[in-house]
């Protein structure tokens, strides 16, 4: 069964960059039929997409987020990461990472809270 | 990209069934077969529940189900039960310049 694991840095201050590594296990991140995505949740609010990426390098972002993040696949490692910069106290969230096929997030990791504080 | 509209409560009694709806426009769910219906306890990760309209991924129970007509998604949980109280949220392939996906704003569904 595939898993995957959410980790970074739980604070992150203004205007720096939040930074966060997915770990799959189970299954390769090769695949050439899964998308690797970033979604968030902030506190009290619904579900938004980020991103995903596939291992040949194609990236599909949100429109609004887009100049701001940057998705990028480790094989190596089977990892992906998510970078998203110059972050206010509005990017505060738990941030999931998920497998995705066809823009369906299958599989997801369980979050981890990530806030935007001084 | 505004998030697709869905109603942010919707309640039944054990055993009714109730239908929460996701509207969107012909960019994302009136264009594309691609909705999908996830389940939130919260604490916990998102479940898929539906993908493509409505297919049922393994292992989830025939109670839930999936509809589409024209830019509304719908789904439907059939014979409610406890545990079924969560918050439910659809999400769509859309594509204006960019593909990307969109979610429903999400719906919490409590069971009187």
């Amino acid at each position: 069964q595939l898993q995957l694991q959410e980790s970074g840095p739980g604070l992150v201050k203004p205007s720096e960059t939040l930074s966060l590594t997915c770990t799959v296990s189970g299954g390769s991140i090769s695949s050439s039929d899964h998308h690797w995505a970033w979604i968030r949740q902030p506190p009290g609010k619904g579900l938004e997409w980020i991103g995903s990426m596939h291992y040949t390098g194609a990236t599909y972002y949100k429109p609004s987020l887009k100049s701001r993040v940057a998705i990028s696949v480790d094989p190596s490692k089977n990892q992906f990461s998510l970078r998203l910069s110059a972050v206010t106290a509005a990017d505060t969230a738990v941030y999931y990472c998920t497998r995705d096929r066809t823009s369906t997030n299958i599989d997801w990791g369980q979050g981890t809270l990530v806030t935007v504080s001084s | 990209q505004s998030a697709l509209t869905q109603p942010p409560s919707a309640s039944g009694s054990p055993g009714q069934s109730v239908t929460i709806s996701c509207t969107g426009t012909s960019s994302d769910v009136g264009g594309y077969k691609y909705v999908s219906w996830y389940q939130h306890h919260p604490g916990k990760a998102p479940k898929l529940i539906i993908y493509e309209v409505n297919k049922r991924p393994s292992g989830v129970p025939d109670r839930f189900s999936g509809s589409k007509s024209g830019n509304t998604a719908s789904l439907t949980v059939s014979g409610l039960q406890a545990e079924d109280e969560a918050d439910y949220y659809c999400s769509s392939h859309a594509v204006t310049i960019n593909a990307y996906v969109i979610f429903g704003g999400g719906t919490k569904l409590t069971v009187l």
